[in-house]
């Protein structure tokens, strides 16, 4: 059974950072681009960032580029997602998600909450 | 503001059918696969349908797709209270620098 689990949420202030992690099993992690997706309150999906297999495609949304940092360790089978900066705009439950296509995400984590308020 | 244009929000009664709207442009929906997804209160997104029109394992045939031109359609027949839930569309865009776009999504109501 596929399995993803995102862990590393909390309440930080403005310009503090905050690393998010997915735990993945139940499938061949090594051989699947992976992304981050968040939902804010009150709106809807937003697609933040996605990494290939090998880590050699690596793609942001404007609104988190110079500022997040994905990554992986296919020896773990986990993702990451390194959160500097960070910004009130920011807070949103965070899921992970495999991509089953370039635009298309055919299983989610849990979800993470991250709340930037001073 | 999304470049997938979603109605924010449809009703109808149980055991009635339910259409959902998903309006792009070439660049998107007129040139690329639609996939469709159920977020229901408090839970992670699921996806219903792929590929303009196949659903996954599991998901019943009460959920259909369709595309046609620069727009595309998620069906629901049968419906549930189950089904209230926010509904969301995807797809490529080849105008924007990364691609991946999401609809503003629809919130469905069932009476």
């Amino acid at each position: 059974e596929v399995q993803l689990v995102d862990s590393g949420g909390g309440l930080v202030k403005p310009g503090e950072s905050l690393r998010l992690s997915c735990a993945a099993s139940g499938f061949p992690f090594i051989s699947y681009t992976m992304n981050w997706v968040r939902r804010a309150p009150g709106k809807g999906l937003e697609w933040v960032s996605s990494i290939d297999s090998s880590s050699t495609y690596i793609y942001y949304a404007d609104s988190v580029k110079g500022r997040f940092i994905i990554s992986r360790d296919n020896a773990k089978n986990s993702l990451y997602l390194q959160m500097n900066s960070l910004r009130a705009e920011d807070t949103a439950v965070y899921y992970c998600a495999r991509a089953y296509s370039s635009s298309c995400f055919d299983y989610w984590g849990q979800g993470t909450l991250v709340t930037v308020s001073s | 503001q999304s470049v997938l244009t979603q109605p924010p929000s449809v009703s109808a009664a149980p055991g009635q059918k339910v259409t959902i709207s998903c309006s792009g442009s070439n660049s998107n929906i007129g040139n690329n696969y639609v996939s469709w997804y159920q977020q229901l209160p408090e839970t992670a997104p699921k996806l219903l349908i792929y590929d303009n029109n196949k659903r996954p394992s599991g998901i019943p045939d009460r959920f259909s797709g369709s595309k046609s031109g620069t727009s595309a359609t998620l069906g629901i027949t049968g419906l549930q209270t189950g089904d209230e839930a926010d509904y969301y569309c995807g797809t490529w865009d080849s105008s924007l620098s990364a691609g991946r776009v999401f609809g503003g999504g629809t919130k469905l109501t069932v009476l």
